[in-house]
């Protein structure tokens, strides 16, 4: 498995753009790349996955450089709402989903 | 309707006890996974069952024995229980034989496990 680097944490403000960037140097070539996001007292919830160039669904978008070294996913005129641990975890699709620290962002009024 | 549920949501119990972890998915999932969030927050996989076959099982004490009656449920026994136990465990689903990345996980709400 790709071992991945990302801040232990963020701060932000109502309204602003995102954006975490994950690094994984060693990701190999099977392999996926997916953030997840959790809230106090609950479980990890899937946000966005991809493999190269981006991907963009109605939470996130994911922006991958052709080297597929590192990812930045990118969040929108986060809310307070957002407030939340993220995750990225990179494997290939026999991979298990083994979590790292994540980062924990705070966005502030 | 919840899709992954798991019950108790909060457990208390003393050292020594013998406790159980319940889960039930809804979403007709194949596979089904226990994870433990420690203190430090980390996420960790313990096992996960496709079609109640034990696919993944990680350096778990022998005290941890998941239980897999039918595809939609994954229960978790726990013998002799220690303090270092004490945990928040997560089920977790999802489609398919997949672990992960070929499917997204869903996960449940979490057991917080204390332990006296």
């Amino acid at each position: 498995l790709a071992k991945t680097t990302q801040p232990i944490s963020m701060d932000s403000y109502e309204g602003q753009e995102v954006n975490i960037t994950c690094s994984h140097n060693n990701i190999a070539t099977n392999d996926y790349i997916t953030w997840y996001q959790q809230f106090p007292s609950q479980g990890p919830r899937f946000i966005i996955q991809g493999y190269k160039t981006k991907v963009t669904n109605e939470v996130a978008s994911l922006f991958i450089p052709a080297d597929r070294k590192s990812s930045t996913l990118s969040l929108p005129r986060v809310s307070l709402s957002d407030t939340a641990v993220y995750y990225c975890l990179v494997g290939d699709l026999d991979n298990d989903m083994r979590f790292g620290a994540g980062t924990r962002l705070t966005v502030k009024p | 309707d919840t899709a992954v549920s798991q019950t108790p949501k909060y457990l208390v119990t003393q050292m020594g006890n013998d406790k159980s972890i319940k889960c039930e998915q809804n979403l007709g999932h194949d596979t089904m996974y226990w994870y433990k969030q420690d203190s430090k927050k980390f996420l960790k996989i313990m096992f996960s069952y496709n079609n109640k076959e034990l696919i993944i099982n990680e350096t778990v004490p022998n005290r941890f024995s998941p239980k897999s009656p039918d595809k939609a449920h994954l229960n978790l026994h726990i013998n002799s229980l220690e303090l270092g136990d004490s945990a928040v465990y997560f089920c977790a689903s999802s489609q398919g034989r997949g672990r992960g990345f070929n499917s997204p996980l869903h996960f449940g709400n979490g057991t917080r496990l204390t332990v006296t």
